[in-house]
């Protein structure tokens, strides 16, 4: 298996412009995961889909943030409008069931820079 | 809510130096405590899941234990190779998200 696919790898854009993320998780799961990890903050859970479906949206920082999971193969995060204080790395993870066995299959991420 | 607290920070060994990394949580039902590797511009690697004090875990050179309140990473004889960051994690109430800690960056020297 290809394992948890993410683009882009980097991303540099500036403020104000729109920013799209895309996850393909590992087929066969059905619960997915973004993730924001950052050095003063460390790894913060934003959202989560189980079956396609958002169940918990708490950690979206604000509006400007939103997610989609159209089908079981694809998600997306976006950004709009980006600030640089959104610079972080951002994961995909994805898991058979809910995340409570603890095994979490992650991307390895997007690095996004806002200038 | 539930905090995971990791400790230290960072920790330089000299290979062959054998050490332990803690991970404090408080949360109101422990439903597991997990254990990840991360490298650098990598995403987090899972290694171990404890659920009940008392538990151990084992996988080559690294060793996991679980009490009442923390769990220990032991980390036995370590190589170069060994050197990441080793992130701790907690399952929520519903036992469907994922907390995680700040994280033990690990260096291991030759």
């Amino acid at each position: 298996d290809a394992g948890v696919i993410q683009s882009p790898r980097h991303e540099v854009t500036e403020m104000g412009q729109e920013v799209t993320l895309r996850c393909k998780p590992i087929s066969g799961h059905n619960s997915l995961f973004w993730y924001r990890q950052t050095m003063m903050r460390g790894l913060e859970l934003l959202i989560y889909f189980n079956n396609n479906v958002p169940i918990d949206d708490s950690g979206m920082p604000e509006d400007r943030f939103s997610a989609k999971m159209p089908n079981a193969s694809f998600s997306t995060l976006k950004i709009q409008p980006s600030e640089p204080r959104d610079s972080a790395v951002y994961f995909c993870a994805s898991s058979k069931g809910t995340s409570g066995r603890g095994e979490l299959f992650f991307g390895e991420g997007s690095r996004l820079t806002v200038l | 809510e539930d905090q995971v607290t990791q400790s230290p920070e960072a920790l330089r060994l000299q290979e062959g130096e054998s050490s332990s990394l803690n991970c404090s949580y408080t949360v109101s039902g422990l439903r597991g405590l997990f254990w990840y590797r991360q490298d650098p511009g990598k995403g987090p690697e899972f290694l171990f899941t404890l659920y009940s004090a008392g538990e151990e875990k084992e996988k080559e050179r690294l060793k996991a234990t679980l009490t009442k309140k923390e769990s220990f990473l032991h980390i036995t004889a370590p190589k170069p190779e060994d050197s990441a960051t080793y992130l701790c994690a907690v399952p929520n109430n519903a036992g469907n998200m994922l907390t995680f800690g700040g994280g033990t960056r690990l260096m291991v020297k030759p």
